[in-house]
């Protein structure tokens, strides 16, 4: 158990549907990433938040949003969704801003099918 | 810019040696590798952040050749539980400092059978 904690753990929905992600970080870790896992793009990286505000920014798609609250926890928006969309959102968190300070403790994703 | 893994499988017996590359077209600041089992989360194994370091993780280790922006994974003595896909990720280098993403290569999966 990595402490990190995602809901919902599978969602099932229909093309043109929004749905919301959400990671609770480890205890005292400050950043949260989003990546999405999918069979043929590997492992995406989306966005990461330190503290509350956006720090670092990857492949995310227009139609996707996030942020980070008060509390730390972190929401990942995705609307409009389309069949590409399909995968496995995951998220991560560490203790500092810069990822190479240490390492990042994985959640146990959540998978998203677009029907 | 996604790092490029080689090879993409690798099986092996309980025992033997394996080696994973990992190869970037960018200049990087360090370069991590993470293991993960089927139906798992990534799992961290270690970070490399200077040209030439060399870490170990039990019977695993790894090193990174800042010049030729290549890292490689050595698996030795390989026993059941190392089998799964090996993710390299690179954090690319801005002129001393981090751009500040980890990008994942497509992964390597190895299998160690009995």
């Amino acid at each position: 158990d990595s402490g990190v904690t995602q809901t919902p753990k599978h969602l099932i929905t229909a093309t043109g549907q929004r749905v919301t992600l959400r990671c609770s970080p480890r205890s005292g870790d400050l950043s949260v990433y989003w990546y999405q896992q999918s069979l043929d793009q590997g492992l995406q990286f989306l966005i990461q938040y330190y503290n509350g505000e956006e720090r670092a920014k990857g492949n995310i798609l227009e139609r996707f949003s996030a942020q980070q609250f008060p509390d730390l926890h972190s929401e990942l928006n995705l609307s409009s969704l389309e069949l590409g969309d399909s995968a496995l959102y995951f998220c991560a968190s560490s203790l500092g801003q810069f990822v190479n300070t240490g390492e990042l403790f994985f959640g146990e994703g959540s998978r998203l099918t677009v029907l | 810019q996604q790092p490029v893994q080689s090879p993409q499988a690798v099986i092996l017996r309980e025992g033997e040696d394996a080696v994973i590359n990992c190869s970037s077209s960018k200049a990087l600041y360090s370069v991590h590798w993470y293991r993960q089992k089927h139906g798992e989360a990534p799992v961290f194994l270690m970070i490399l952040l200077k040209g030439g370091e060399q870490k170990g993780h039990e019977k695993i280790s790894a090193s990174f050749n800042e010049k030729k922006q290549q890292s490689s994974l050595y698996l030795t003595a390989s026993q059941l539980s190392y089998s799964g896909t090996y993710f390299c990720g690179t954090e690319r280098n801005a002129g001393g400092t981090s751009y500040g993403k980890l990008t994942f290569g497509q992964g390597t999966i190895l299998t160690v059978h009995p």
